[in-house]
């Protein structure tokens, strides 16, 4: 049933560990999204990928790589953890990259970089 | 430089009051959407403005748009506590390296006490 899901809702790790996010849509969307949300709750594109392929990298540190294998799934990793990256990761999916399209945003993954 | 300032960040009323949240920026959008999250989960599409002008109305909520698209409102009458939540103004631009991305505003934290 669930549009949009995440692995896993919490991760805490240590400072300097790697990591990865999963994300799944089974909403037959084309694109989809990396959103990093702050302790302030506000909400900023990390990346975004359209039918497998890489349309927006904002400002992210190379420590972060996205990787989508097929249009279904945009996992995100992170390498070389710094405590700065504690945040709520949010994955979200649309249809294609019409301006005016919803984006379906997961739970989102709660990380914790000690 | 955020590109849209959401007002106020913070809004704690009573139940039965009337309240207005604001979205303004000095840039042109081409849509502009209102999210609600709640905790621990992700944001979700409340409503899509397209037209300069445009209002909307969801049940006791009504959205507007601004004539030269750069702002837009919501309105919230008679408010209820199960309307409590994060809610966040989203615009899109078309075209470049624009496509599908989502500007997000800092939000506005709405409790509505019993």
């Amino acid at each position: 049933d669930t549009a949009v899901s995440q692995t896993p809702k919490y991760l805490v790790t240590q400072m300097g560990n790697d990591k990865s996010i999963k994300c799944e849509q089974n909403l037959g969307h084309d694109t989809m999204y990396w959103y990093k949300q702050d302790s302030k709750k506000f909400l900023k594109i990390m990346f975004s990928y359209n039918n497998k392929e890489l349309i927006i990298n904002e400002t992210v540190p190379n420590r972060f790589s996205p990787k989508s294998p097929d249009k279904a799934h945009l996992n995100l990793h992170i390498n070389s953890l710094e405590l700065g990256d504690s945040a709520v990761y949010f994955c979200a999916s649309s249809p294609d990259l019409a301006s005016y399209n919803e984006q379906f945003f997961g739970p989102g993954t709660r990380l914790t970089v000690l | 430089t955020q590109l849209l300032e959401q007002s106020p960040q913070f809004l704690s009323i009573q139940e039965g009051e009337n309240l207005t949240v604001y979205c303004n920026s000095s840039s042109v959008f081409s849509s502009l959407q209102w999210y609600r999250q709640e905790p621990g989960e992700g944001p979700v599409l409340l409503v899509t403005v397209v037209t300069g002008g445009e209002v909307k109305k969801l049940k006791r909520l009504t959205f507007q748009f601004g004539d030269a698209r750069k702002d837009s409102s919501l309105h919230i009458t008679a408010a209820q506590p199960g309307d409590t939540g994060l809610y966040l103004c989203a615009g899109a631009k078309t075209g470049g390296t624009s496509y599908g991305k989502l500007t997000f505003g800092q939000g506005t934290i709405l409790t509505v006490h019993p």
